[in-house]
């Protein structure tokens, strides 16, 4: 374990609220990446980014935002839009592609109040 | 586009029996495929991929272009390989592109 933390592990978030989870890698990865696992749905990929400054929308992007200033940091926004958003969201890295060994993070719950 | 299917959502086995856990894909190129584990209270994680041609933890998986399958064997199954399963694909052939998921095998091993 280590090398990819998330905070924090359990989230609420109230209606019409914006929410903020966090991914920070001390691995030296290029690219990382935001999923969300659902009973029955396997990971779905929210947004991912290649390099620093850059990042493209998965296949469940709509109501989600990122940002990729630091090669260590590629937080989560959760927006009001998201009309769904009680899941478990899961950050990973590789070192440069995703051909290659993605690493996980241990996951955030959020849970809507 | 790729697509993975795991046909499976539910596996159970009595320990020391074989176990297999099947991955379909569809994908017009040379794909690259993964299984990926995730343990009760662990992070998911890599268990194999195709291209190192590994065993880990007893588990082989070999790719078949014809079936377009990567189907997961152990021909012993152990209470500890209890776990989530994930079959993933990566296309090659197209850059900048990412990794696709199946929807995941439970996979539980009674003693």
């Amino acid at each position: 374990d280590g090398g990819i933390t998330q905070s924090p592990k359990y989230l609420f978030r109230k209606e019409g609220q914006n929410v903020t989870l966090s991914c920070e890698q001390n691995l030296n990865h290029d690219a990382m990446y935001w999923y969300r696992q659902d009973p029955g749905q396997g990971l779905r990929l929210i947004y991912y980014s290649q390099i620093v400054n850059d990042f493209q929308k998965g296949d469940i992007a709509e109501g989600y935002s990122v940002s990729r200033e630091k090669k260590e940091s590629f937080p989560l926004t959760v927006t009001s839009a998201q009309k769904n958003p009680t899941a478990f969201y899961l950050c990973a890295s590789s070192r440069t592609g995703a051909g290659e060994t993605q690493y996980f993070g241990p996951g955030t719950r959020l849970l809507v109040l | 586009a790729q697509r993975v299917t795991q046909p499976e959502k539910l596996l159970s086995v009595f320990k020391g029996a074989p176990v297999e856990l099947k991955c379909n894909y569809s994908y017009s190129g040379s794909p690259e495929l993964f299984w990926y584990v995730q343990y009760s209270r662990q992070r998911l994680q890599l268990l194999l991929r195709h291209i190192s041609r590994e065993s880990i933890k007893g588990f082989t998986a070999d790719l078949n272009k014809g079936e377009t399958s990567f189907h997961l064997k152990k021909p012993f199954a152990q209470e500890e390989d209890s776990a989530m399963y994930y079959c993933a694909l990566y296309p090659r052939e197209t850059s900048g592109s990412r990794l696709t998921f199946g929807e995941g095998t439970q996979l539980t091993v009674n003693p």
